[in-house]
């Protein structure tokens, strides 16, 4: 299997511009999580979906934010419009549902590090 | 609310020495999982070890190994015979059997020769 895979690995933009983050999961799994690290506030989680629906998006910021999973194998994180406090990696990570039979481990992408000027 | 604790920002071992990692967590809940994760320079989230709630024997992978008391809501992290790859940031989490992950703030391990 590929892993999860993250886009872009490395994004620069200028403040006010539209940022699009995008993750492909792994087949087969039906949670998926967006994070946001940052030095300062550590591993946040901003959102996470079950079967393509939104369970919790409590974790994001304001209004700027969004996400969405149209299908199984791919979500978005928008940022728009971006501002500098915005920079950060972005992690996107997915599982199968927790029980005996799975672990709940989380896998993740490699990130994709945002740096807003 | 649920909130993990690790109360170590940086922890400092020489090679071929033992490490503990501390970690509390706060829950009402009485089935989750916990786990340690790893995050070396190149920024990639390792998992180390697991552990379910409902099972009493701690986990044990090679070199790693837990602590995790129940009662107590603590799940330490035990890395014996430190390797220099073993340098990272190590990040306790917490999961609720319905799904959501949440992590502690990390305590930066250095394996020095």
């Amino acid at each position: 299997d590929a892993g999860v895979i993250q886009s872009p690995r490395h994004e620069v933009t200028e403040m006010g511009q539209e940022v699009t983050l995008r993750c492909k999961p792994i087949s087969g799994h039906d949670y998926l999580f967006w994070y946001r690290q940052t030095m300062m506030r550590g591993l946040e989680l901003l959102i996470y979906f079950n079967n393509n629906v939104p369970i919790d998006d409590s974790g994001m910021p304001e209004d700027r934010f969004s996400a969405k999973m149209p299908n199984a194998s791919f979500s978005t994180l928008k940022i728009q419009p971006s501002e500098p406090r915005d920079s950060a990696v972005y992690f996107c990570a997915s599982s199968s549902g927790v029980g005996p039979l799975n672990t709940g481990e989380l896998f993740f992408g490699e990130g994709s590090r945002l740096t807003v000027l | 609310a649920q909130t993990v604790t690790q109360s170590q920002p940086e922890m400092s071992v020489q090679e071929a020495e033992t490490v503990t990692l501390s970690c509390t967590y706060d829950t009402s809940e009485s089935n989750y999982y916990l786990f340690w994760y790893k995050q070396p320079p190149s920024r990639q989230m390792i998992l180390v070890i697991r552990q379910e709630a409902y099972k009493q024997q701690n986990a044990t992978e090679n070199r790693f190994s837990v602590n995790f008391q129940k009662a107590a809501k603590s799940f330490s992290l035990k890395i014996s015979d430190s390797q220099l790859g073993d340098t990272a940031m190590y990040f306790c989490a917490f999961r609720y059997s319905w799904g959501k992950l949440q992590f502690g703030a990390g305590t930066q391990v250095v394996v020095t020769p």
